[in-house]
């Protein structure tokens, strides 16, 4: 069966300092692969999906950017955090475009 | 563009009572709609979805949704809540167009009462 691994669970870090998430899929190649990220009292807001190796499309300008170096493998970086930067990041994956996404467990993300 | 409106941002009820989520969408043409469930500190769990064929749909945990297209409605029902449900819900349009992106409506907390 197909599995989803997103880490670290939690993570604090000093404004201006540099961010990597990584997210990684098992039991499945070739997946569509996207970052969200979710706001307090606010819904899910999708910041980048990637049909491919190296296919990366971003929805929203942003101090972030995505990469995916392997088939199953999708990472979530910044050179310098700002504090609207924090939240709660979430990893999806799906098997095709019509098919629904299936989410990871989330990194916590604090800003100080 | 689609857009998702979920109608109240808490829902309360008691356990054992019927539980309806209301979710409206807005899109050029109908869209795939799913129901996401979120726990405390986790990522979404599918409860069910809709694609094609039968407009009323099962999904996990004993909750159903029914796609009315005139109405442009996929709300979520449950006839007995148990505390267990106790979460925030999500409803999500994908335009069969799109690369299977999604649009999530602002989520739904449910606070059951025993």
């Amino acid at each position: 069966s197909q599995t989803i691994h997103q880490w670290p669970a939690t993570l604090v870090q000093p404004v201006g300092s540099p961010l990597s998430l990584e997210c990684t899929v098992e039991g499945t190649s070739n997946p569509n692969l996207y970052w969200y990220r979710q706001a307090a009292g606010r819904g899910l807001q999708l910041l980048f999906y990637s049909v491919g190796i190296g296919q990366i499309s971003s929805e929203v300008p942003q101090n972030l950017s995505a990469s995916r170096p392997q088939d199953r493998q999708f990472i979530l970086s910044s050179k310098k955090l700002l504090l609207s930067d924090s939240g709660f990041y979430l990893c999806a994956w799906s098997n095709s475009v019509n098919q629904p996404q299936h989410f990871g467990d989330g990194t916590r993300l604090s800003i100080l | 563009a689609q857009s998702v409106t979920q109608l109240g941002s808490h829902v309360s009820v008691s356990e054992g009572a019927l539980v309806l989520l209301r979710c409206n969408y807005s899109s050029s043409v109908p869209p795939y709609l799913f129901w996401y469930v979120q726990y405390p500190n986790q990522g979404l769990q599918l409860l069910l979805k809709y694609t094609t064929g039968a407009t009323l749909v099962k999904g996990i945990n004993g909750f159903e949704a029914e796609f009315k297209k005139s109405e442009t409605s996929f709300h979520l029902t449950k006839p007995s809540a148990h505390m267990s449900d106790a979460a925030e819900y999500f409803c999500a349009v994908m335009p069969v167009t799109s690369y299977g992106k999604l649009t999530f409506g602002q989520g739904t907390i449910l606070t059951v009462h025993p």
